[in-house]
């Protein structure tokens, strides 16, 4: 129940192309959805987050898309670019400081 | 505007030494965590700690594993007699208060045992 499950495990876009990577989650009490984007050699970076109250968050390039009652939430990065060229995870938490952490996904945004 | 500090970047041990892994937390913030990445993984979480005080330490192997945020200087992850099973990238991480505040990571440090 505590696990956050994330796809796929790796993604090739093109340049312009729009990005999509999907998390599902089981645990009911988690009420915070961060994705995270790390590069190579690098920490994760908070990218954007989301609150189970609304069902989109956008952030320029960056939406967030939360679908409470399939427990799904997903991250759409439009216009994608070879700099997004990175791996991304989800996170879920609830009320807590135990960030439960998808698998990670891989972009690669071909120039 | 210095982030998570964590030194150092990369620390190679033979199998039965000891790793040392330094955290300094953001400015500001007094919630330390460590999480750990082994290759084509998630973070999985580790220990969460506060000031002088251990509040959950329920992610670390009970044996070889420690850690410590002293009053003064920075958070400790310490493990003894490696073992190559401990290769990994190890994250620390801090927030401004501990429920459902944003983590911000450092870079990691990634230890090798050889």
């Amino acid at each position: 129940q505590q696990q956050v499950k994330q796809s796929p495990q790796s993604l090739i876009v093109q340049k312009g192309g729009i990005s999509i990577i999907n998390c599902a989650y089981e645990n009911t009490a988690f009420d915070y959805f961060p994705w995270y984007q790390q590069f190579p050699g690098k920490g994760p970076a908070l990218l954007i987050a989301i609150r189970p109250d609304v069902s989109e968050k956008k952030e320029g390039r960056f939406t967030i898309s939360f679908n409470k009652s399939a427990k799904q939430f997903s991250l759409h990065i439009m216009d994608s670019q070879p700099g997004d060229s990175a791996t991304y995870f989800c996170a879920a938490t609830g009320g807590t400081y135990k960030y439960i952490f998808g698998t990670g996904t891989r972009l690669k945004v071909l120039a | 505007n210095a982030g998570v500090m964590q030194n150092p970047r990369h620390l190679v041990r033979r199998r039965g030494q000891e790793a040392r892994l330094r955290c300094s937390p953001m400015k500001g913030h007094s919630h330390v965590y460590w999480y750990r990445q082994l290759p084509e993984e998630g973070l999985k979480f580790m220990v969460y700690l506060q000031k002088e005080n251990i509040i959950d330490e329920s992610g670390m192997p009970k044996e070889r594993f420690s850690a410590e945020f002293p009053k003064e200087g920075p958070s400790i992850l310490r493990i003894q007699q490696v073992v190559r099973g401990d290769s990994a990238a190890y994250f620390c991480a801090s927030s401004t208060t501990g429920e459902n505040s944003p983590l911000h990571f450092g870079n990691g440090t990634r230890l090798t045992v050889t």
